[in-house]
């Protein structure tokens, strides 16, 4: 079954510190792969894509997320974390036979200043 | 500055009423996504329309939720009767889907916010 992974419930980053929300992938065929973000009571909102070409896809608010074929991860990044990116980060990969998308379960991002 | 419009933004109800949740998405986009949204389940896809034509409703409750789009610029979901454990996060979403399969991004609205008592 083509599924998504994001193994942390909640990552915790001091202010100005590298973070990383990982996720991982299972489809057959290539992947196409969603990075999105959701602040508290709002909708979600589009980070960035991997469709083709380059592994290192840069997106808003200076998040990078970098595909990895052989380890079918897109793990999400920035090199400097602010309070502000505290939020609910969801993983999705495009399903290769009904191109739904299929979503991680979210991964909560907690900034400590 | 194009978006997906949702209305209500925020709705409580006595069980057993009917609840309409309207949705109008990005001019253009011919791709429409209903989601619920809940802290038990997640994100779960409930209608997915595809030029107006409902492509996917499987993850919809068929008993007593219905979903449509009379025009281009109109999607409504309907849950009739509304029960408690309706209570969640509905979400549309649009999108241009210029070939099946092909990587175009979906946007969201803000969603409507159900409370059935």
């Amino acid at each position: 079954a083509q599924s998504v992974a994001q193994p942390e419930d909640q990552v915790n980053v001091a202010e100005g510190n590298p973070l990383t929300v990982k996720c991982t992938y299972s489809v057959s065929g290539n992947p196409y792969l969603f990075w999105y973000v959701q602040y508290p009571n709002r909708g979600l909102q589009f980070l960035l894509k991997y469709i083709t070409g380059d592994n290192l896809v840069k997106g808003s608010y200076g998040f990078e997320a970098e595909f990895n074929k052989s380890q079918t991860s897109f793990h999400l990044k920035k090199p400097s974390a602010l309070v502000s990116d505290s939020a609910l980060y969801f993983c999705a990969v495009r399903h290769t036979s009904n191109y739904q998308l299929i979503w991680g379960a979210g991964t909560k991002l907690i900034i400590k200043p | 500055d194009a978006r997906v419009t949702q209305t209500p933004r925020h709705k409580v109800t006595e069980m057993g009423q009917e609840v309409t949740m309207r949705c109008q998405p990005i001019l253009g986009h011919n791709t429409v996504f209903w989601y619920r949204q809940t802290m038990m389940q997640g994100l779960e896809l409930l209608a997915y329309f595809r030029n107006r034509a409902p492509l996917d409703d499987s993850g919809m409750p068929k008993d007593r939720f219905s979903a449509e789009m009379p025009d281009a610029t109109l999607a409504t979901l309907k849950i009739q009767p509304s029960e408690p454990r309706d209570s969640a996060v509905y979400f549309c979403a649009s999108g241009l889907d210029r070939a099946r399969g092909s990587g175009n991004t979906i946007y969201f609205g803000e969603g409507s916010w159900l409370t059935v008592v």
